[in-house]
């Protein structure tokens, strides 16, 4: 039990253009959505947290309207990266949470280039 | 906010040896302490956590320690083997704040 999918797994795609990741939750509603960023050999950043059917948070430093953040599901969290620049290239990675429990549940990355 | 320091950022043991991990943390409301085992280019796989009212907790090779005075946990792997070789994180939270991770720890286990 709590898969967590991603889609794409990587995605090439040209500067400027928007590029749109899901997450999904296959055999568990997931209240809470996370999306983290992960550059080489480094932690896992948190970028926001998504509340289904409420408004992303998101931290300090992260553009909200550069990282647009949708939660309309249980199942479903889509992150999509606007106007992608190089220096966004990058692992994404989603987590989805139960209401009521700590555990964070990974979904298996997705690796963005942008050229 | 919560601020997680881990050390140390690279380990290597010979095979068969214990390797020892220690995070600390700064907020005494946080209360949930998962550990997660992240190989290359794959999603970070939660191996053993441990809440607050726990002091150790053992799963086979793997044991986790909470101190919450001192605010620091350690993961404790015994009888290392190749395939335990990966990148650790520590990481913790409290209630349903999200999960702040420390930096890694690259753990290379030598045959």
């Amino acid at each position: 039990g709590a898969v967590v999918s991603q889609h794409p797994s990587r995605v090439i795609c040209k500067s400027g253009t928007s590029v749109k990741i899901e997450c999904r939750s296959l055999d568990f509603q997931a209240t809470t959505m996370f999306w983290y960023r992960q550059f080489p050999k480094q932690s896992l950043m948190l970028m926001a947290t998504s509340n289904e059917g409420s408004k992303a948070t998101y931290e300090q430093g992260v553009e909200k309207d550069k990282f647009l953040i949708n939660h309309a599901s249980l199942t479903l969290s889509t992150l999509t990266v606007t106007s992608a620049h190089p220096e966004d290239s990058s692992f994404y990675i989603c987590s989805a949470r139960v209401w009521g429990s700590e555990t964070q549940y990974f979904g298996p990355g997705t690796r963005l280039l942008v050229l | 906010g919560e601020n997680v320091e881990q050390h140390p950022s690279t380990l290597s043991v010979q095979e068969g040896d214990s390797a020892v991990i220690k995070c600390t943390y700064s907020d005494s409301a946080s209360n949930y302490f998962p550990w997660y085992k992240q190989e290359l280019g794959k999603r970070p796989q939660l191996i053993i956590d441990i809440r607050s009212n726990v002091g150790e907790k053992k799963d086979q090779r793997i044991a986790v320690t909470l101190n919450k005075t001192a605010k620091h946990f350690s993961l404790h792997i015994t009888e290392t083997q190749p395939e335990d070789s990966a990148v650790y994180f520590c990481a913790a939270s409290s209630g349903n704040t999200p999960l702040v991770f420390g930096k890694g720890t690259r753990l290379s286990v030598i045959a």
